[in-house]
């Protein structure tokens, strides 16, 4: 089975804190994505990488940044943690024209 | 871009049987995702279909008609664990490889 693995299942950060989210996947998928949910929003697509070192942004982009040095593993960064960043965080991977294998999640809390 | 249409709330009988529906804009789409999610957990995979016409697994069938942009998930034999939200998504670049999804439908079973 492919297993997507989110580093946290809950954070607390403080409001202009560099926050790093980090995932790592174990089945050589070349796609991996970002999303948030949150409640009356649904998933909401932040970054996605297709290949190493490549990445698009999604919907909501504003305040995040994305790394993907090797290709099992893509890191969601929040440059300056502001409240409105509190949500879940959801990461996923798939090969091409497959469905996507989710990440556990983090609930991140920025107070 | 897709906009997918999806109830928000649902309520069923435990037994019984329970049809979700999901529609959605027809251009550019190519497959139909439905995934399960309970509540504090990740999506996981239930079903793809990309031609029409009814696919079966088990108590639970995915339906969809690519030409009236429409899809249902059919649930039957509800069972209380059936209780969680119902995400419909479809792919929304050309290359298949990112989906976009509906608001998840709440569906909630009662004894």
């Amino acid at each position: 089975d492919v297993k997507v693995t989110q580093s946290s299942r809950y954070l607390v950060k403080r409001t202009g804190e560099k926050v790093f989210l980090e995932c790592v996947q174990d089945m050589d998928h070349e796609n991996m994505f970002w999303y948030r949910q949150d409640p009356g929003l649904g998933l909401r697509l932040i970054y996605f990488s297709y290949d190493v070192k490549m990445k698009e942004k999604g919907d909501i982009p504003e305040g995040y940044s994305v790394s993907r040095e090797k290709k099992e593993r893509f890191s969601l960064i929040l440059e300056s943690a502001s409240t409105n960043q509190t949500s879940m965080y959801l990461c996923a991977s798939s090969f091409l024209g497959e469905g996507y294998t989710f990440g556990s999640g983090t609930r991140l809390t920025v107070v | 871009g897709q906009n997918i249409d999806q109830p928000t709330e649902m309520t069923a009988t435990e037994g019984a049987i329970v049809q979700i529906n999901c529609t959605y804009q027809t251009s550019g789409f190519n497959g139909l995702f439905w995934y399960q999610q309970h509540a504090g957990e990740a999506p996981t995979f239930l079903s793809y279909n990309v031609l029409d016409g009814l696919e079966e697994k088990g108590r639970f069938s995915s339906f969809l008609s690519r030409s009236k942009g429409y899809s249902y998930l059919l649930l039957k034999e509800l069972q209380m664990k059936d209780s969680a939200s119902y995400l419909c998504a479809g792919p929304i670049n050309n290359a298949g490889n990112m989906l976009t999804f509906g608001g998840g439908t709440r569906l909630m079973v009662k004894p």
